[in-house]
């Protein structure tokens, strides 16, 4: 039972537009969202995350949204550049504890130059 | 990156043979994690630990064991590797990212087993 879906496998996105990944949620005690990026041969990295009570968080290109009603969240890249080409993770917590992270199957993103 | 390292970072197995993975940080981090990433499954959860001899199972705990004699090292264990482990190990632990806490996670070890 996958409580964390990313249904795109992969994403093509040319240079400098914007990239979107989205990821959806079933479980309703999840409150807190994260997103990682992996390189190959690399362990995943922290991007961004958002809790439960807001519905955007932006850190310079990135900009996460929440639809709770929709358990819905995506990734916004803007604008997208050759090094954003990865694998993205979306993750979900429940009481606002990230002790215990639940994730997406990810989806590989590829900027095309 | 929490000073997460991981040993080895390759091993090729065979079926039947034990294999433990080490993960050492450096940051005194209470919370460690075992993970295994799979195409098609994404990241999941091994066994996680929230002090030392403190463990619990996560979602993929069946054939392997964990342990934690001190702070900086978190033991991955398979008893008796068969093939359906073969893939690729990460340890995360938590720490501080700005005001919030986060996982961490080291490169990574790609295991084999034939």
């Amino acid at each position: 039972d996958q409580q964390v879906k990313q249904n795109s496998p992969s994403l093509s996105v040319q240079e400098g537009r914007i990239s979107i990944l989205n990821c959806d949620y079933t479980n309703s005690m999840f409150d807190y969202f994260l997103w990682y990026k992996k390189y190959p041969a690399e362990g995943p990295t922290f991007l961004i995350s958002i809790s439960s009570i807001k519905d955007k968080n932006e850190d310079g290109r990135f900009t996460v949204f929440l639809n709770k009603s929709a358990k819905h969240l995506s990734l916004h890249i803007v604008p997208s550049q050759p090094g954003d080409s990865a694998v993205y993770f979306c993750a979900a917590a429940a009481n606002f504890g990230n002790e215990k992270l639940t994730f997406g199957t990810g989806t590989r993103l590829t900027i095309i130059p | 990156d929490a000073g997460i390292t991981q040993s080895p970072r390759h091993k090729v197995t065979e079926t039947g043979t034990p294999v433990t993975l080490r993960c050492h940080q450096t940051e005194n981090h209470r919370y460690m994690y075992w993970y295994r990433q799979d195409p098609g499954h994404g990241l999941r959860l091994i066994h996680y630990s929230y002090g030392v001899k403190d463990t619990d199972k996560g979602e993929v705990s069946d054939g392997y064991s964990v342990s934690r004699s001190k702070t900086e090292d978190f033991l991955l264990t398979l008893e008796s590797a068969t093939s359906s482990q073969t893939s690729v190990y990460f340890c995360a632990a938590l720490g501080l990212a700005g005001s919030t806490d986060t996982q961490y996670f080291g490169p990574g070890t790609r295991l084999t087993v034939l």
